[in-house]
């Protein structure tokens, strides 16, 4: 059964980078990763998603080893607005679909 | 372009009855996906449709059902209600199907406050 991993929370301060690693032991072959951000009392919004090596957009990046075991997700300088909870998503390959969430990060940016 | 909608917003109901949730999906996706989230918790998958039918479930009891309609827009029910599913219920919905279903990216309503007492 696919299972992801995450820390609970995390601290950061304006302006700086942040990286919040998820671990999925049992990603499927075919299985992309995706990272999800969430403000309280709304859906989560979709910010990255990658299959290996790097991905880069306009609000993040995404790392993604050669085993593809874990995911990094980087937010770089941080603000305010980017406090949030951070979700990685896989997907589990077992006849049907079955979406597995992370626990979430919750991020804290403190001015 | 009109994002995912639900209906409605928050929701009060009584230990053993019956809900319908609602959902219409973005412009242009075909599958829809249903989830749980208890405060504090990360969502928990439900079900997904696609063309109106069901091709993946997560651990939930057969009381949770849903449909999907050919306009792409989504129900899900709940019978006998249990105090444990209070919960906010998100509707996501994605495009495309088949092997790298899971590479669509989810588009997610603001969900349904559902309080059981």
């Amino acid at each position: 059964l696919a299972k992801t991993t995450q820390p609970i929370s995390m601290d950061s301060y304006e302006g700086q980078e942040v990286n919040i690693t998820c671990s999925h032991n049992n990603i499927a072959t075919n299985d992309y990763i995706t990272w999800y951000q969430q403000f309280p009392s709304q859906g989560p919004r979709f910010i990255i998603q990658g299959y290996k090596t790097k991905v880069t957009n306009e609000v993040a990046s995404l790392f993604i080893p050669a085993d593809r075991k874990s995911s990094t997700l980087s937010l770089p300088r941080v603000s305010l607005s980017d406090t949030a909870v951070y979700y990685c998503l896989v997907g589990e390959a077992s006849g049907t679909y079955k979406y597995i969430f992370g626990t979430g990060t919750r991020l804290k940016v403190l001015a | 372009e009109t994002g995912v909608t639900q209906s409605p917003t928050h929701l009060i109901k009584t230990r053993g009855q019956q809900v319908t949730l609602r959902c219409s999906s973005q412009s242009g996706h075909n599958t829809v996906s249903w989830y749980q989230q208890a405060l504090g918790q990360g969502p928990q998958f439900i079900f997904q449709y696609y063309r109106e039918e069901e091709n993946g479930r997560g651990n939930f009891p057969p009381r949770f059902s849903g449909l999907q309609f050919p306009n792409y827009s989504s129900e899900l029910n709940v019978n006998a209600l249990e105090l444990d599913d209070s919960a906010l219920y998100l509707c996501a919905s994605s495009s495309g199907q088949g092997v790298r279903v899971y590479n669509s990216p989810l588009h997610f309503g603001n969900g349904t406050r559902l309080t059981v007492t």
